[in-house]
């Protein structure tokens, strides 16, 4: 069955620093490739996709993700972080079927000190 | 355009009750999917509803049902609640052709099982 592997529940990162969270998925077939974000008390907001093309896929507010096939992986990186960055991120897929179902990661919490 | 609506967004039940959500989605929209999101088990898909029919079922019971009109919103039920059906339940809509598979996300019902 198909899976994704978030490696860090929580990354601390001090303002203006880069940041990478990690994440893996499990598949021997394509995949639709996902980042979303969660801030408190709201509900899921789409940072990037990868459907094909570039690996390299970038998103809103300064985020960009890398599609590795080899190593099945799909990160999600930012240059320089903002307070307002803090927040759940999650990694999901869909799979290469006719389906809408997105299979989600458990999720890392970014939080970013001043 | 107004994004997904979700109500109520907050409800508290007791065990044994049995609770319905609403989903309201983009319009234009014609696919709506829900998911449930627990600390203990994170994000999971229940169902998938497209022009009115499911499409696609996660691993719930059968307690967890649901249905969409042919205005595109969506309702799901839950009967004989458990303490476990304690989540935040999350609708998402998407536009068809599947060319984007871009999902968009309501706010969420918070559901507490007492």
């Amino acid at each position: 069955a198909q899976s994704v592997t978030q490696l860090d529940s929580q990354v601390p990162v001090f303002e203006e620093a880069p940041v990478e969270l990690r994440c893996n998925y499990s598949s021997s077939v394509s995949v639709y490739l996902f980042w979303y974000v969660q801030y408190p008390n709201q509900g899921l907001q789409l940072l990037l996709k990868y459907l094909s093309g570039s690996t390299l896929v970038k998103g809103i507010n300064g985020f960009e993700a890398e599609f590795n096939k080899s190593q099945t992986s799909f990160h999600l990186r930012k240059p320089s972080v903002h307070i307002s960055d803090t927040a759940e991120y999650f990694c999901a897929v869909i799979p290469g079927d006719s389906s809408y179902k997105l299979i989600f990661g458990s999720g890392t919490r970014l939080l970013v000190r001043p | 355009k107004a994004g997904v609506t979700q109500t109520p967004r907050y409800l508290i039940k007791t065990r044994g009750q049995q609770v319905t959500l609403s989903c309201s989605p983009i319009s234009g929209h014609r696919s709506v999917s829900w998911y449930q999101q627990t600390p203990g088990q994170g994000l999971q898909f229940l169902f998938e509803y497209f022009s009115e029919t499911q499409r696609n079922k996660g691993n719930f019971p059968g307690r967890f049902s649901g249905r969409q009109f042919s205005n595109s919103r969506s309702e799901m039920n839950v009967s004989t609640l458990e303490l476990g059906d304690s989540a935040l339940y999350l609708c998402a809509s998407s536009l068809e052709p599947q060319s984007s598979y871009e999902q968009y996300f309501g706010p969420g019902t918070r559901l507490t099982v007492t």
